[in-house]
């Protein structure tokens, strides 16, 4: 059974980093690529990263672009979105989600509340 | 990249069909036939219902379908049930810098 868990969410101050990680397992996690979705409390969805399967590729929404990286750890079957320099406007629950090269996400983890705020 | 619009809410009787638009652009809906649709409960993760514009998952049902014309996708959901209450989202692909553009979401009641 194909399961993405994330984990490293919180409560962070404007300023500060998170690294959030998403545990995937029941599929080989190293040949797919594999994003990042968040969602605002009571909005919508909203890409954030994309990564493809061996990490050599990585792309960002604009309104994260310098802030964040996207890695993989295919030894691991992890993945990680390290957030620095943190803004209210980040406060979102962060999805990762995997990419079977359909243009689409066929697998989405259950989610990870970040909160931005002093 | 702005995202794609969508009405922000269609409502139908049970059985009835609903149609959802997302309206892009010549960027995105209209140069890639890339189109996704995501139903979404309340406290849920996203679910895949439709890809590559028509496709549906394994264990989707039929009900719905998706089609697209000009720089406009359309979602159909054919025999309207309770359970399709949730909100849908659609996604394009619109380049490889941005692979990713999500609609603006549409809230489907069932009345």
């Amino acid at each position: 059974e194909v399961q993405l868990v994330e984990s490293g969410g919180g409560l962070v101050q404007p300023g500060g980093s998170l690294r959030l990680s998403c545990a995937a397992s029941g599929f080989t996690f190293s040949s797919y690529w594999m994003h990042w979705v968040r969602q605002a409390p009571g909005k919508g969805l909203v890409w954030v990263s994309r990564i493809n399967s061996d990490g050599s590729s990585t792309s960002y929404a604009d309104s994260v672009k310098g802030r964040f990286t996207i890695s993989r750890d295919n030894a691991k079957n992890t993945l990680y979105l390290q957030m620095n320099s943190l803004r209210a406007e980040d406060t979102a629950v962060y999805y990762c989600a995997r990419d079977p090269s359909i243009a689409a996400e066929d697998y989405w983890g259950q989610g990870t509340l970040v909160t931005v705020s002093s | 990249q702005s995202a794609l619009t969508q009405p922000a809410s269609v409502s139908g009787s049970p059985g009835q069909s609903i149609t959802i638009s997302c309206t892009g652009t010549s960027s995105d809906v209209g140069s890639y036939n890339l189109v996704s649709w995501y139903q979404q409960h309340p406290g849920k993760a996203p679910k895949l219902m439709i890809y590559e514009g028509s496709k549906r998952p394994s264990g989707v049902s039929n009900r719905f379908s998706g089609s697209k014309s000009g720089n406009t996708a359309s979602l159909t959901i054919s025999g309207l049930q309770a359970e399709d209450e949730a909100d849908y989202y659609c996604c394009s692909y619109a380049g490889s810098s941005t692979p990713r553009v999500f609609g603006t979401g549409t809230k489907v009641t069932v009345l």
